[in-house]
Order: C-alpha cells, then structure tokens, then sequence
C-alpha cells in the first residue's frame, strides 16, 4: 500500500512563474491537507479538501495561491507568479475521514515527503 | 488549541532512553496530546498520542502528568535513525489543523 506521493520533490521556478505541486493520497483516502514549512520553522496548515470541494482554505494567502482534489488525478497546489518568500517545503497529507469536530477519536493524517519549492 | 512548548534541541546516546518533555499547561479538558517527528527532509510521521493515560506502542511511549500540564515522550533506546525532530501538538479529536511549533531537535549520538 503505497503511500502519500507528491510531485516533483524539487521544484525551481524564476519569479513570476507559476508553481504546480501534486499530491496523491493513500488508496482510501479522500481527505487531504496541505501544509507550508518555512526553513527552520514548524508547519503551517494552508488548505483542507475533499474530492471536488475546498472545506477550509483559512490557512492559505488569498492571492496568487489556489487548491483542487478532483474526482479524479491528484490534489493540485497552485502557485501563481512565485516570489522568493514562497521558497519553502509543501506537505501534503491525507486521512481516510474528516477529522470535523464531533468525531470522538484521532484521525491520523499520513504525510508525503514533500515538495521542495525554491524561488530564483 | 492550546500552545505547546518544548525545549530547542537535545542530545541522547545511542541505545538509552530518550526523554522528550512537552509542556501544555493551557490543554483543556477534551485535547489529546500527540507526537510527530520529522526525520530530515522527509514528511511528519506520526508516533503515539494520548489523552490522560500513559501510551505505549512499539514506537514510544507518552506519559501525561496528572494535571496533564505536561508530557513526555520516552524513546526507550534511541538509535542513530531517531535523530529528528520532535513535535508535541494537543489538539481536539475533531481538529485537522494541527499546530507545528518549533519541536525539539533530538540527536542520537554514536
């Protein structure tokens, strides 16, 4: 059972390039998260999606960045006209159901290895 | 969700325990305690959580303190692969937004 895959590992873009980073969660899983780690810094939660919906994008930049899970192929994170400040490490993770409150129990979120993005 | 604070770095010789203490003194009554580490360049892996009583698994093992103010994760034999770093996060069951702070950078030495 494979799990969280996320492409490319490494990612180099000039200013104002665009940035796309994939993301294809465990077999079974149809929630995912993406999450951005600045060099020397904990990870920051950006986005939460279900297959075809944003459920809480309350973590990402309101301009330039956007998200999609569509019914079908992998998460995508947008990044449009990339300045330096968005070099960084973007996880994804991935949990077999929500973690909405009302759940009793912990839902683990299995991460990827991450998309390491520079910015020339 | 309550703040966690843990210590920047720490060291442990290979084959003893590793102890990795967190502090959590605003947790409310309902938040677990969990633990992730996160080996260089890779993605977080979960390692053990808990709510009020000590955890064991074959990872770890969590001690929560009466109050729950504080915790501790036990490596009980630290190798040369366990050098990473650690997070404490506490968290509602229903949360997905999990708080990353700084961690502890745990090194295993030969």
């Amino acid at each position: 059972n494979a799990g969280v895959m996320q492409n490319p590992r490494h990612l180099v873009r000039r200013r104002g390039q665009e940035a796309r980073l994939r993301c294809s969660p465990m077999k079974g899983h149809s929630h995912v998260y993406w999450y951005r780690q600045l060099p020397e810094e904990g990870l920051k939660f950006m986005v939460y999606l279900q297959k075809e919906n944003i459920i809480d994008e309350s973590g990402m930049p309101k301009e330039r960045f956007s998200a999609e899970f569509p019914k079908e192929g992998p998460s995508i994170l947008r990044i449009q006209q990339v300045v330096r400040g968005d070099s960084a490490a973007y996880f994804c993770a991935s949990s077999p159901r929500s973690d909405l409150a009302g759940a009793s129990s912990y839902n683990e979120q299995f991460f990827g290895p991450g998309t390491r993005l520079t910015v020339l | 969700d309550a703040k966690t604070t843990q210590p920047p770095s720490m060291d442990c010789a290979e084959g003893r325990a590793a102890n990795l203490p967190c502090n959590h003194s605003t947790i409310s009554g309902n938040e677990y305690v969990y633990w992730y580490r996160q080996i260089h360049s890779q993605g977080p892996q979960y390692i053990i959580h808990g709510l009020k009583n000590n955890e064991t698994n074959e990872m770890a093992s969590l001690i929560i303190t009466e109050d729950r103010k504080s915790s501790t994760l036990i490596l009980p034999h630290a190798t040369l692969r366990d050098t990473a770093v650690y997070y404490c996060i506490v968290a509602r069951p229903g949360t997905y937004k999990y708080i990353f702070g700084t961690g502890t950078r745990l090194k295993v030495l030969a």
